[in-house]
């Protein structure tokens, strides 16, 4: 069964420093997002992205924070420059026919931002 | 944020037995409503999902029942299996929103015991 891969699964950074965490969509999905989920606390939606262009931000997603798709496989989040409160599980979603109804899930990176 | 809240974050249940997870939202503009699975270090795994026109939908072992006027839901799982062990997040996707920007619960801990 097609499955959402993420990489690396874990990464520790110094704050300020700039990480990039890579996702591999389902082959034939066309929706794309990004989710965080901080240690105790829900999912967060951050970004959802389609026809390379963001669609919907959350105002977790400010100007630290950036998208790309940077070839027919890959979809990445950017962090700038890293903060203390950025540590958290970040997952990566696609979704396919339904238009985001559905979304299947990558295992997540755990970024812990020291 | 609280449109979307599991009150339970655990329950316990015997194994062959029902268990039932629920989930209650604020937010009437939600249309869609999903469950997910997700063990230790996995991401959340689709499970189940039900559309605003519908009171309930069944998949196996798993049915979800949706009453819009009291904006509750639950997922029924019978009969219960050790394997079924897991945290079971309740999400909810906005029908204004471009492509399915999904809320979640905080998650309920099911433990099916022998």
């Amino acid at each position: 069964e097609p499955e959402v891969t993420q990489t690396p699964s874990h990464q520790v950074t110094q704050m300020g420093q700039e990480v990039i965490l890579r996702c591999v969509p389902i082959s034939n999905h066309l929706y794309f997002y990004w989710y965080r989920q901080i240690l105790g606390q829900k999912v967060e939606f951050l970004v959802s992205f389609y026809n390379n262009e963001i669609s919907e931000k959350s105002e977790i997603f400010d100007d630290q924070f950036s998208v790309e798709r940077p070839d027919g496989s890959n979809f990445t989040l950017k962090i700038r420059s890293t903060k203390l409160e950025d540590s958290a599980m970040y997952f990566c979603a696609s979704s396919g026919y339904d238009r985001g109804k559905t979304q299947y899930f990558g295992p997540g990176t755990r970024l812990l931002v020291l | 944020d609280q449109q979307v809240k599991q009150n339970s974050p655990s329950l316990s249940v015997q194994e062959g037995r029902i268990s039932i997870l629920n989930c209650d939202y604020t937010n009437s503009m939600f249309d869609y409503f999903l469950w997910y699975k997700k063990y230790p270090a996995e991401g959340p795994t689709f499970l189940i999902s039900i559309s605003s026109i519908k009171d309930k939908n069944e998949d196996g072992r798993f049915t979800v029942f949706l009453n819009k006027s009291a904006k509750h839901l639950s997922l029924h799982i019978v009969p219960s299996q050790p394997g079924d062990s897991a945290v079971y997040f309740c999400a909810a996707s906005d029908g204004g929103s471009t492509l399915g920007r999904l809320y979640f619960g905080r998650g309920t801990q099911l433990t099916v015991w022998p």
